[in-house]
């Protein structure tokens, strides 16, 4: 199976602030990435598709990039709501995902 | 608007058995792969399984954590999707959520709200 390690674990920053999320995968998998937003008690919510594409219904605050195995997830001029976990998710085979990034809004 | 609803989780001992449900509508459910991932206590998303749809032959893929223990089946004609679980172990405790896969299997882009398994003697 692919192994996805995403960095960092956790972080803090302000509302307003940049935060790059990153992601590597153990083979290349061309630009088969997607990230999801996971807050506590609800459903995840898809966010990025194949590495850069912005689902419907996410705000444009949020940008993916990468391709091969190195790929990131970018949110800018933070809010309180993005507060969640992100985790990145290879779909190039068997699926599997990265191990999340708990983001908290000071 | 999509909606997937789980049913069936519950308490169970270890060594047993359960079959989660999961009752799709809001679109062709039959065109979909359906894939079901889960949430241990305190832990990550885990992907646990996909069925393709009848043009692939109800093909089916597993996580290795769960690999011959879980089957997946669906009825197409109640658009709905089938997780049993067998020869359950206490790793097994999780919120289970059923999942759409568009495209192929390209993304997971609808979720349900997961129903809880919690496996324990």
């Amino acid at each position: 199976d692919i192994q996805m390690t995403q960095s960092p674990s956790s972080l803090s920053a302000s509302v307003g602030d940049t935060v790059i999320i990153t992601c590597r995968a153990s083979q290349s998998i061309s630009r088969a990435l997607n990230w999801y937003q996971h807050k506590l008690g609800k459903a995840p919510k898809l966010l990025i598709y194949a590495a850069s594409n912005l689902q419907g219904g996410a705000p444009p605050r949020f940008s993916g990039g990468g391709s091969g195995t190195d790929f990131t997830l970018t949110i800018s001029s933070l809010q309180p709501e993005d507060s969640a976990t992100y985790y990145c998710q290879q779909s190039y085979s068997i699926p599997t995902f990265g191990q999340g990034t708990k983001l908290e809004i000071k | 608007e999509v909606q997937l609803v789980e049913s069936g989780g519950g308490l169970v001992q270890p060594g047993g058995s359960l079959r989660l449900s999961c009752a799709a509508s809001g679109f062709t459910f039959s065109d979909h792969y359906m894939d079901w991932a889960r949430q241990a206590p305190g832990k990550g998303l885990e992907w646990v399984g996909r069925i393709r749809h009848k043009a692939t032959g109800y093909t089916t893929d597993y996580g290795a954590s769960v690999r011959g223990r879980f089957t997946l089946s669906r009825d197409d004609a109640k658009s709905s999707v089938y997780l049993q679980m067998n020869s359950l172990k206490t790793e097994d405790t999780a919120l289970y959520y059923c999942v759409r896969a568009f495209s192929s299997g390209d993304y997971l882009d609808s979720w349900g709200q997961g129903t809880l398994v919690t496996v324990s003697s």
